[in-house]
């Protein structure tokens, strides 16, 4: 059973482009949703989160929108770069008020070709 | 800082083999945890630590044993191997409070024959 869905499953975006990456979630007592990157051969590192109170969080070329009436979060990358190829994973977890444990989706490979 | 240490990075088993994946951080992080990362399932919690002493299962615990019995380290070990259990397995850490992102190791990439 998997909690939170992500899509699609690969992308091929052209050089200044811009990528979307959706996932959409069942459980309504997940309140923080992190997106990871991971490079061939690494862990995934994250990139950013957010928290279900604001609609919108953006650093730097990425931006995540929240739609918490429809359960539906995304990563938007502007101005796509050829270094921006990997594998993009969506989470979500619930505050126990200590250690979080995360639902990650099932992964976006982002290919930017130059 | 080294951060996250995973050993070793490849390992292939007969199956019924036991082995154990070692994990190390040297940032002093109170929660650690393992996940298993397979094709189109994302990566999925095996089990998890808040802290030396305690552990506690994931989402697929079946066939894996952890311990902590120190803040750096976090073993996984396989008792007797399956060739479900074939996978990459990444080991992460975190300062434990609020939403203190994971840093995760390298991964080990495991198959089992």
């Amino acid at each position: 059973q998997q909690q939170v869905k992500q899509s699609p499953q690969s992308l091929i975006v052209q050089k200044g482009g811009i990528s979307i990456i959706n996932c959409a979630y069942e459980n309504t007592a997940f309140d923080y949703f992190p997106w990871y990157q991971q490079f061939p051969g690494k862990g995934p590192a994250l990139l950013i989160a957010i928290r279900p109170d604001v609609s919108e969080k953006k650093e730097g070329r990425f931006t995540i929108s929240f739609n918490k009436s429809a359960k539906q979060f995304s990563l938007h990358i502007m101005d796509s770069q050829p270094g921006d190829s990997a594998t993009y994973f969506c989470a979500a977890s619930v505050a126990p008020g200590s250690a979080r444990q995360l639902t990650f989706g099932s992964g976006t490979q982002l290919t930017v070709l130059p | 800082n080294a951060g996250v240490t995973q050993t070793p990075k490849f390992q292939v088993l007969k199956t019924g083999q036991s082995m154990t994946l070692q994990c190390a951080q040297d940032m002093n992080h109170e929660y650690m945890s393992w996940y298993r990362q397979d094709p189109g399932m994302g990566l999925r919690l095996i089990h998890y630590s808040v802290g030396a002493g305690i552990t506690d299962q994931g989402e697929v615990p079946n066939g894996y044993n952890v311990s902590r019995s120190t803040t750096e380290d976090f073993p996984l070990r396989l008792l007797s191997a399956a060739p479900s259990q074939t996978s990459v397995y990444f080991c992460a850490s975190s300062r434990g409070r609020g939403n203190s992102p994971l840093h995760f190791g390298n991964g080990t990439r495991l198959t089992v024959t």
